[in-house]
């Protein structure tokens, strides 16, 4: 199946510093890509929409200002966690979108374990 | 809107002995049905789909889900577990046509050898 990544696994940052995670389609072209977010123990929630080309639409609660995504090729989606916080320690995982005349499906990355000191 | 209910949070099942994991949902439009698998620090392993067709699905691991239109289910089966199968499972709904995919709560399956 189509394959995509993110970089990095793992970050431990210090409060107040920004992070950017990498998301890739590494087979195929996405125009649409998705941000989540993780806690311990708790489902994934949708934080943003990264539509290639134009603005990220950003799920209700999610401060768009802090979580900065970009998607600035039909590859490549990257999320910046500015002035980060203890309290945005997570695990983000994001998915692209495959979607063509015979394939319409959604695979994940491997996601991204934020530690913020 | 669309949602889906996974009621249980810890499902354990002793080895070699039939599982079940499930899962409910609720959408304006046709469902396209979803189970993934998530072990510790990992992302998510896509397991089986229904999108139309059979109600039977067969997927990866040799696991297997079965739509019901009239129940709104589609409970995550497989005949005998192994202590492997041990992770935390997601049932995921989204609407044909439409991309935003919701995820239920999880179920952590446990395996007891």
């Amino acid at each position: 199946g189509a394959v995509v990544s993110q970089h990095p696994s793992r970050v431990i940052c210090k409060s107040g510093t920004s992070v950017k995670i990498e998301c890739r389609s590494l087979d195929f072209q996405a125009t649409t890509m998705f941000w989540y977010r993780q806690f311990p123990k708790q489902s994934l929630m949708l934080m943003a929409t990264s539509n290639e080309g134009s603005k990220a639409t950003y799920e209700q609660g999610v401060e768009k200002d802090k979580f900065l995504i970009n998607h600035a090729s039909l590859t490549l989606s990257t999320l910046t966690v500015t002035s980060a916080h203890p309290e945005d320690s997570s695990f983000y995982i994001c998915s692209a979108y495959n979607e063509g005349p015979l394939v319409d499906e959604q695979f994940f990355g491997p996601g991204t374990r934020l530690t913020v000191l | 809107a669309q949602s889906v209910a996974q009621p249980e949070d810890q499902v354990n099942v002793a080895e070699g002995n039939p599982l079940t994991v499930k899962c409910t949902y609720s959408v304006s439009g046709n469902p396209y049905l979803f189970w993934y698998v998530q072990y510790p620090n990992r992302g998510l392993q896509f397991l089986l789909k229904y999108i139309t067709g059979d109600n039977l699905v067969k997927g990866s691991y040799g696991f297997e889900a079965e739509f019901n239109k009239s129940q709104t289910s589609f409970h995550l089966k497989k005949p005998s577990a192994l202590v492997s199968d041990s992770a935390l499972y997601f049932c995921a709904v989204r609407v044909g046509g439409y991309q935003k995919v919701t995820f239920g709560t999880g179920t952590k399956l446990q395996v007891i050898p």
